[in-house]
């Protein structure tokens, strides 16, 4: 069965932290995402990668890094946490189908930032 | 540019109620179309999605969604609820390189 894991589901953080937040997929998917999920404005695209050191800015890259040095795995990066970066991050890893593909999530990690 | 609106953040149904979620699009070209639901405390799940082999598509646990062009809509719908549906539910369209362009989500209420 299909498997995208984020090692952490709750995390609280303090304001100036730098925060790893790490996704693994075990289905050898070349593309990968990070969203980030909040209420009322659905999910926003912040970083997504197509291949193994490659990545690319989404709608919302400011104040976050990505780094895939593996093919499954694909970590973001919060380098100076901030208040407003409280929220759920959502990791997932596209199965292509044709011209559409299917996405599949992480249960997915809930920051705090205090 | 592609966009996506959900009509209502929050629907609430009785059970065994009908149950139609609605999601209007824009896109200039002939979209791809998709539904994910995701359960308290999980990650997000594809529930159905459109590619233009047919207008009417069936999903997962008995939803279904029927893609109108002259609407520029894709609703969902199910003829039973069950408690079981109480989730959150995203319409989305496809992008470039594979990106989904997400609406805001509908919460679905289930009420006994």
């Amino acid at each position: 069965d299909v498997k995208v894991t984020q090692s952490s589901r709750y995390l609280v953080k303090r304001t100036g932290e730098k925060v790893f937040l790490e996704c693994v997929q075990d289905m050898d998917h070349e593309n990968m995402f990070w969203y980030r999920q909040d209420p009322g404005l659905g999910l926003r695209l912040i970083y997504f990668s197509y291949d193994v050191k490659m990545k690319e800015k989404g709608d919302i890259p400011e104040g976050y890094s990505v780094s895939r040095e593996k093919k499954e795995r694909f970590s973001l990066i919060l380098e100076s946490a901030s208040t407003n970066q409280t929220s759920m991050y959502l990791c997932a890893s596209l199965r292509p189908v044709a011209n559409t593909g299917e996405l599949f999530f992480g249960e997915g990690s809930r920051l705090t930032v205090l | 540019a592609q966009s996506v609106t959900q009509l209502g953040s929050h629907v609430s149904v009785s059970e065994g109620a009908l149950v139609l979620l609605r999601c209007n699009y824009s896109s200039s070209v002939p979209p791809y179309l998709f539904w994910y639901v995701q359960y308290p405390n999980q990650g997000l799940q594809l529930l159905l999605k459109y590619t233009s082999a047919a207008t009417l598509v069936k999903g997962i646990n008995g939803f279904e969604a029927e893609f109108k062009k002259s609407e520029t809509s894709f609703h969902l719908t199910k003829p039973s609820a069950h408690m079981s549906d109480a989730a959150e539910y995203f319409c989305a369209v496809k992008g470039g390189n594979y990106q989904l362009i997400w609406g805001a989500g509908t919460k679905l209420i289930i009420k006994p």
